[in-house]
């Protein structure tokens, strides 16, 4: 069974990098099956598809957040990453990874990252 | 980018029911649309994909329909467990997106 855990920081302050780890197991990132990807979902603008890693190292990448966006992997460890540079009080929200086959199954459990001096 | 749009806001019935929820979409997604069934403080569980296809373990009281543009999810004999928020989301046109929600609460 496939199981994705988010970690990182639950407060990042404003103007900082916020910076999230997704950690696979039941399964390798090494697939063809899914693309690996980061949601979020926030009271004001609900779920939000920031972008997706894919085997190869194709990666995507919402316009909406592409100038601030970087997803990466570590297929040593089976970690994918999440990094969203000059955050704002708007970039509070409950953060996901999720493996995409097209849609989003299985989900991790989300961290909550707050945006606060 | 695809809006997707759903309605109601908020649905109210009582057990026993049936619930029809509509989502709708700016252009056509053909049958690339997934529906989600969040509760309070989970991630949202994947219910249906490809319009009509139930995910797995998912109760056939649960189906989806539709196709292009138009789409509901049914929930026969509505059980207390299904009151929750539902959405769906096209993954026909990058970048995916995903409808705003309907609320499913008890009457």
């Amino acid at each position: 069974q496939l199981l994705l855990q988010e970690s990182g920081p639950g407060l990042v302050k404003p103007s900082e990098t916020l910076s999230l780890t997704c950690t696979v197991s039941g399964g390798s990132i090494m697939t063809t099956d899914y693309y690996w990807a980061w949601v979020r979902q926030s009271p004001g603008k609900g779920l939000e598809w920031i972008g997706y890693v894919y085997y190869g190292g194709t990666i995507l990448y919402n316009p909406s957040l592409r100038s601030r966006v970087t997803i990466s992997e570590d297929t040593s460890k089976n970690q994918f990453f999440l990094e969203l540079t000059s955050v704002t009080a708007a970039d509070t929200a409950v953060y996901y990874c999720a493996g995409q086959p097209s849609w989003f199954d299985p989900w991790g459990q989300g961290i909550l990252v707050t945006v606060s001096s | 980018e695809t809006v997707v749009t759903q309605s109601p806001a908020t649905l109210s019935m009582s057990p026993g029911e049936r619930a029809t929820l509509s989502c709708g979409t700016s252009q056509s997604v053909d049958s690339s649309l997934a529906w989600y069934q969040q509760k309070a403080g989970q991630a949202p569980r994947l219910l249906i994909y490809a319009a009509s296809t139930r995910a797995t373990g998912v109760p056939a009281r649960f189906s989806g329909g539709g196709s292009a543009s138009e789409f509901t999810l049914t929930i026969n004999s509505l059980q207390s467990e299904d009151f929750a928020v539902y959405f769906c989301q096209q993954y026909h046109t990058w970048p995916y997106t995903f409808g705003q929600g309907t609320k499913l609460e008890i009457k």
